[in-house]
């Protein structure tokens, strides 16, 4: 089963715009991550998020948490072509239990 | 070695063959995951290893399926008697410590005829 759902399912945008996705999920929470996915690869991690941590920044990636809402969403600002991919959000439940990931949303960038 | 290294990178199985994928996590890595990913799916838990010790396999589908990490570094994933519905993709990660991002490897697309 998949705790995480994200939404948009599909994204496509104009390269130099930004990019939101979004992520829900159902239960108590250790941290939140957000991995990426080029077609037929693997997944690269991009942030980690804990649950006690409402914002985290790394480069064009603003990640946010809301865990009274139990959500989550990643902004990619100024996208890129490159930026084309599959975005996952997984989470760690509290306790030594491995990631669960959602459905993912495919971000289409246009050059 | 530098990443996780997966293997074959693809397997085309006849139904009822019986098919192993490899794992070659980072060196030192504890933690070791198998996920399966269907098309257009995120992927779905199968099982993890902390060193040599299976501590969940609750996402291994049947019987059919079996995992094992013999001396905590490199994991075997094997499919008996395969089945048409085993076609997917199968990812393996491995991570240094709990509450950190996993590494993934490229993946095992593996299908069944």
């Amino acid at each position: 089963s998949q705790q995480g759902e994200e939404d948009p399912q599909a994204l496509s945008i104009q390269e130099g715009e930004n990019a939101t996705m979004n992520c829900s999920y159902k239960t108590s929470i250790n941290n939140l991550q957000w991995y990426r996915q080029n077609s037929g690869r693997g997944l690269v991690h991009l942030i980690l998020i804990r649950s006690n941590e409402r914002e985290k920044h790394s480069g064009r990636l603003r990640v946010t948490l809301d865990t009274s809402k139990k959500s989550s969403s990643l902004l990619i600002t100024a996208s890129r072509a490159a930026d084309t991919a599959s975005y996952f959000c997984a989470t760690d439940a509290r306790g030594n239990t491995p990631l669960v990931f959602g459905k993912g949303t495919r971000l289409s960038v246009i050059a | 070695g530098a990443g996780v290294s997966q293997s074959p990178r693809y397997k085309v199985a006849k139904r009822g063959q019986d098919v192993a994928l490899r794992c070659d996590p980072i060196s030192g890595h504890v933690s070791l995951f198998w996920y399966q990913q269907a098309l257009g799916q995120g992927p779905e838990f199968l099982t993890y290893f902390q060193n040599e010790a299976q501590l969940d396999k609750s996402g291994l589908p049947s019987d059919r399926f079996f995992a094992e990490r013999p001396e905590g570094s490199v994991s075997t994933l094997k499919i008996q008697r395969t089945q048409q519905e085993d076609s997917a993709v199968y990812l393996c990660a491995s991570s240094s410590t709990s509450g950190k991002g996993y590494t993934f490897g490229s993946g095992t697309r593996l299908t069944v005829v």
